[in-house]
């Protein structure tokens, strides 16, 4: 079972909101860690848009909007990205992040289609 | 504004070396931890290696220990990445990216084929 785990795929309408989830493996538990979020578009290296571990323990990247948010649903042992009044422009892969045993470990990453 | 500049990619034959290098500017290089992380074709991304300040602790994945070695000259702030027995999986495109991942370069693709 993988680390981190995204769904491939989501699909949303412009002007709504869309939450992707990043599931940790069974027995990491959410609340440790960090999570970093990045958001790559074709042909691009990937930007850094957020870490989120709590709501006093969290950074907004440079620069990146405030309609990108993190969370986490402890319930499910995920974090969670937030991005609220979708635009075209939001369309992109998105990878979740962690550091874990000496190693940072990448979700499969989920295709966001506004449409 | 902080600038990653990759190169040494190209074209190897499995088994073979490369030797990637990242020059920085834009920050105090000496300051900072880097990282090496890679992207095959249509694939996502995968953390290669992880290099301190000050060169005292270095971190690699297990798909690629005791084949590639990362180092850094803070002199010339500059990182590296020596690729040696490369294989048809190792074939890529590899970011230097600085700290936790916050800032990337624009990548140099590596492509190990007979």
């Amino acid at each position: 079972q993988a680390v981190l785990t995204q769904p491939a795929s989501l699909s949303a309408s412009p002007g709504a909101s869309a939450s992707l989830t990043c599931t940790l493996r069974s027995g990491i538990n959410v609340g440790t860690y960090r999570i970093y979020w990045y958001q790559q578009k074709p042909g691009s290296p990937p930007q850094y848009l957020l870490r989120y571990k709590s709501d006093s323990d969290k950074q907004q990247g440079s620069g990146v909007p405030s309609r990108f948010s993190g969370s986490k649903d402890a319930s499910a042992n995920a974090g969670i990205l937030l991005i609220s009044g979708l635009q075209s422009e939001d369309e992109a892969d998105y990878y979740c992040m962690i550091w874990h045993s000496s190693a940072y470990v990448f979700g499969g990453g989920t295709k966001l289609t506004v449409l | 504004e902080v600038q990653l500049v990759e190169s040494g990619g190209g074209l190897v034959q499995p088994g073979g070396s490369l030797r990637l290098s990242c020059a920085a500017s834009g920050f105090t290089f000496s300051s900072y931890s880097m990282n090496w992380v890679r992207q095959a074709p249509g694939k996502g991304l995968e953390w290669v290696s992880y290099i301190s300040s000050s060169s005292s602790t270095i971190y690699y994945a297990d798909s690629v220990k005791g084949r590639f070695t990362i180092s850094r000259d803070n002199a010339k702030n500059s990182l590296y990445l020596q690729m040696n027995s490369l294989r048809a999986e190792d074939t890529a495109v590899y970011y230097c990216a600085r700290e936790a991942l916050f800032h990337w370069g624009q990548g140099t693709l590596v492509t190990v084929s007979s």
